[in-house]
């Protein structure tokens, strides 16, 4: 089955940096690539997504890229915000439909 | 648009016990809904599959006697968790999927904590 790595597990930035979330996965077939924002006790939000016939998407300040020949996909966060602290999951599959293997999450710290 | 309930958003229940958890789509319809648990401080593993009108498909490594699933409707699944020990304390949260645009996107429900005693 898939197996989705996630990197860092932590990552603490300044406020207005940038942030940059890593994951892998193992699973050529998969072609269905969200990414999730969680606050402690509450659902997972999706942030922005990607799907593998294309190369790299933006919504405002987030930017998702992915390389399917290294299968690695990437979350860039710009101009970080306090409200931007939370625990971020990469989760992979075949489609949209399909359930989802999520990487570990990386919990994201915004110093003020 | 795009809206996942789940009832009810804790529960308390003694061990042997079981517990229903609904998930409800509430302005579309889910012909498939998926299961999840996250432990504290971990992420989501997939539980199972479920199919409106068919058997749910369970994930390698869980019990399909002891989490038994029923999706009954296009907007409605539900997870029993039969006879539940404390290490089945979890947060249990389903998803399902909506057609938007040209594609399918994954909405969760707000997740269900459940403490066994």
């Amino acid at each position: 089955g898939e197996n989705v790595e996630q990197h860092p597990s932590t990552l603490s930035v300044q406020e207005g940096d940038s942030a940059v979330i890593k994951c892998t996965y193992s699973d050529s077939a998969s072609n269905y690539f969200p990414w999730y924002k969680q606050e402690l006790g509450k659902r997972p939000q999706l942030i922005i997504d990607i799907r593998s016939n294309v190369g790299e998407k933006k919504d405002q300040r987030i930017a998702v890229t992915l390389n399917k020949t290294a299968k690695h996909f990437s979350l860039h966060i710009t101009e970080t915000q306090p409200e931007d602290s939370a625990v971020y999951f990469c989760a992979a599959s075949l489609r949209g439909a399909d359930g989802l293997t999520f990487g570990k999450g990386t919990h994201l710290i915004i110093q003020p | 648009g795009a809206v996942v309930s789940q009832h009810p958003s804790w529960v308390i229940c003694k061990s042997g016990t079981s517990v229903k958890i609904e998930c409800r789509s509430l302005d579309f319809q889910a012909t498939t809904m998926f299961w999840y648990r996250q432990f504290p401080k971990q992420s989501l593993m997939l539980m199972a599959t479920s199919n409106e009108g068919s058997k749910a498909t369970y994930e390698q490594g869980v019990e399909k006697d002891k989490f038994l699933i029923n999706h009954a409707s296009l907007t409605l699944s539900t997870l029993t968790v039969t006879s539940a020990h404390p290490e089945d304390s979890s947060f249990y949260i389903c998803s399902a999927a909506s057609y938007r645009g040209f594609s399918y996107e994954q909405y969760f429900g707000p997740g269900t904590r459940l403490t066994v005693t």
